[in-house]
Formats: structure tokens, sequence, C-alpha cells
């Protein structure tokens, strides 16, 4: 989906340096998350996840840090690249629950 | 690598009129969903489906909205008279267990004039 014209929060960065998206989750019975890239006409796709029993999992350049105590959950992209340009959405659900709950998703730009 | 599909990619109707949107989830996934993003806003549940019933809906998803699994393969969801307020993007999901990854479609764009 197309996300133009929404006011997301953008976070500019340059090809090269490490990004860091941030959100904020409203359920303390979540207990799982993951983050989801979405680029312009497509479908959200699965970056990382993490469970509420960790507070961090690392992947291919991507970290994911939960904080409990402050629903808090933040996602780390090293050596930016331009291909990473996207809007990055979390989300979260109750582990029971099947539907995830979307953030508002934050706009990274990555600028040569 | 296995994907969800899902069709048309872009649909035009007129208000009033029923539209079909069909997606055909991972093959050995049992839990669906039909996700909707209107244009600049975050992705909204709308239901989950598991043994052929729905578990879940929003509030979104009223009287004018149904889902089926009319088949092995195929999850539809139907809007029964379509209102310009259900122009969207609507996302099918799919996922193993609760609580694991979900796999989402490209998306049907639904515009209704």
């Amino acid at each position: 989906g197309e996300n133009v014209g929404l006011h997301l929060p953008t976070l500019s960065v340059q090809e090269g340096d490490n990004s860091i998206i941030n959100c904020a989750y409203s359920n303390s019975a979540s207990d799982y998350f993951i983050w989801y890239k979405q680029e312009s006409g497509k479908g959200p796709q699965f970056i990382i996840d993490i469970r509420s029993n960790m507070d961090k999992r690392q992947g291919q350049r991507v970290t994911v840090l939960l904080n409990k105590t402050v629903k808090h959950l933040s996602l780390q992209i090293a050596a930016t690249q331009p291909g990473d340009s996207a809007v990055y959405f979390c989300a979260e659900t109750p582990g029971t629950a099947s539907k995830l709950t979307f953030g508002t998703g934050t706009r990274l730009q990555v600028t040569l | 690598e296995p994907e969800v599909t899902q069709t048309p990619s872009h649909q035009v109707t007129q208000m009033g009129q029923e539209v079909i949107l069909r997606c055909v989830p991972i093959s050995n996934h049992l839990y669906f969903y039909w996700y909707r993003q209107i244009l600049g806003q975050k992705v909204e549940f709308l239901v989950s489906f598991y043994n052929n019933e729905i578990s879940e809906k929003s509030e979104i998803f009223d009287d004018q909205f149904s889902v089926e699994r009319p088949d092995g393969s195929n999850f539809t969801l139907k809007i029964r008279s379509t209102k310009l307020e259900d122009s969207a993007m609507y996302f099918c999901a799919s996922t193993k267990n609760p609580g694991t990854e979900a796999f989402f479609g490209q998306g049907t764009r639904l515009t209704v004039v």
C-alpha cells in the first residue's frame, strides 16, 4: 500500500550510516512483536520478530530491541542502503490471539 | 519461497456493487487474515479465520463483509454493497500458528467510485 500523503515521522539517513526506528506499543499483554517493511505499492514484508522473553534479537544487518518496562521497541539497521528506503511498521500481538496491531509507521529515507 | 498471492491487484467498482477479493494463502498455513490500509493511514485488522470459521473480527468488519474458504486453496473477502469509504488497499495474510510470523500478500487496491 502506498503511504503518499501520510504524515509519517520521517528519518533521513546517509547511505552507510546506522538507522534507529522507534515504536511505542500500548498493550501490556502483547508478547510477540514484528517489524515490517513496506515499499510503495507492496504489502508488508517481514523483517524480524522478537518475543517478550527476550530484550534483543539480531538478524542480518538488523537488530530489534524490546523494553517491556516502557513498552518500547526499536529497529536498528546497520550500514543503511538505498534499498532500505521504505515505511517501517512495528506490529504487536498477544501470543494467544492472532491479529496484529500495527503502529503508525516511520518513513526511512536513505540519501546518497 | 512460498508466498501469499492476491488477485486482482487493482479493482475499480461502482458504489453499491459487490466485490470479491481473492487470496491464495501459503499452502501449509492454517490461519488466514484480511487487513486493510486506507490511503494515508496504518494497516488495520479486519478478520481472522481458522478451521473454516471466523475466529476474530474488528468493528470494521460489519454485515457488509464476509469471508469464505470455498476450496482448499482460496480465501476470499466479499463486500456486499461497496461504499466510497471502502476504498483502500486490502491485504491478505497467513500464518502457521497464532503468534508467529504473518506473511502478507501484495494487496488489492480497491477503488469505489
